[in-house]
């Protein structure tokens, strides 16, 4: 089965809008980790946002944010204020109990324009 | 803080010829990783090393794929003989042990071409 889901191949979002990346996963270790990365056309793959599944908040970092709703097992990376460097293919992992390695979902570009 | 550097970027060689490429991960991190990234899909993981020693390497195709980390700090992932299906980005990443969230921070990839 499939641990890490994204459904949306591809969108379109216009500059200075914000845009929702959806993501769900499929686990039975209560500890675990989700992440968001970005990889641009150039290749090497940027870490955006880390979410723990027992913390309490969701997860910020600038105009990144995750939206983590633990009963459906989503973990949706939302931006805010699209610049055009936002265009990119963004992939969501996932990390089980003490394994360290990160299962990825297909991923999902998004398209900024201006 | 230097990042994970990986050589070559990219790569073309025929099936059947080997070929190698090298990581360099961040000062200080015990843990190794290296991925296959197939056009259009997510990062696969090949092999993870913890120091020295090999933790993961249930995806590797060990007939023809392997990897080695001899002082614990450099990488080499090897393919011999290429086969086309091996045509990927090769991904290495590396993180700090012991870190509740074990961020990965990865290398900009060797692109594989084999024709």
């Amino acid at each position: 089965a499939q641990k890490i889901t994204q459904t949306q191949p591809g969108m379109f979002v216009q500059e200075k809008e914000a845009v929702t990346l959806d993501c769900t996963y499929d686990t039975s270790d209560p500890s675990y980790g989700l992440f968001w990365y970005k990889q641009p056309s150039s290749g090497e793959m940027i870490f955006l946002i880390y979410q723990g599944s027992y913390d309490q908040q969701n997860a910020t970092e600038g105009r990144y944010s995750l939206n983590f709703q633990k009963a459906r097992k989503s973990a949706n990376l939302v931006i805010s204020a699209s610049q055009l460097g936002d265009s990119a293919m963004y992939f969501c992992a996932m990390r089980e109990g003490d394994d360290y390695k990160l299962s990825f979902g297909a991923g999902t570009t998004v398209t900024v324009r201006a | 803080e230097a990042g994970v550097a990986q050589s070559p970027r990219y790569k073309i060689i025929e099936k059947r010829q080997s070929v190698a490429f090298w990581c360099n991960p961040i000062s200080g991190h015990a843990t190794l990783y290296w991925y296959q990234q197939i056009l259009g899909q997510g990062p696969k993981l090949l092999i993870q090393f913890q120091n020295n020693g090999v933790v993961d390497d249930s995806q590797l195709p060990k007939d023809r794929f392997s990897a080695e980390r001899l002082k614990g700090v450099d990488s080499t992932l090897k393919i011999q003989p290429a086969k086309l299906e091996d045509s990927a980005v090769y991904l290495c990443a590396s993180s700090s042990s012991g870190k509740a969230k074990n961020i990965q921070y990865f290398g900009a990839g060797t692109r594989l071409s084999v024709l």
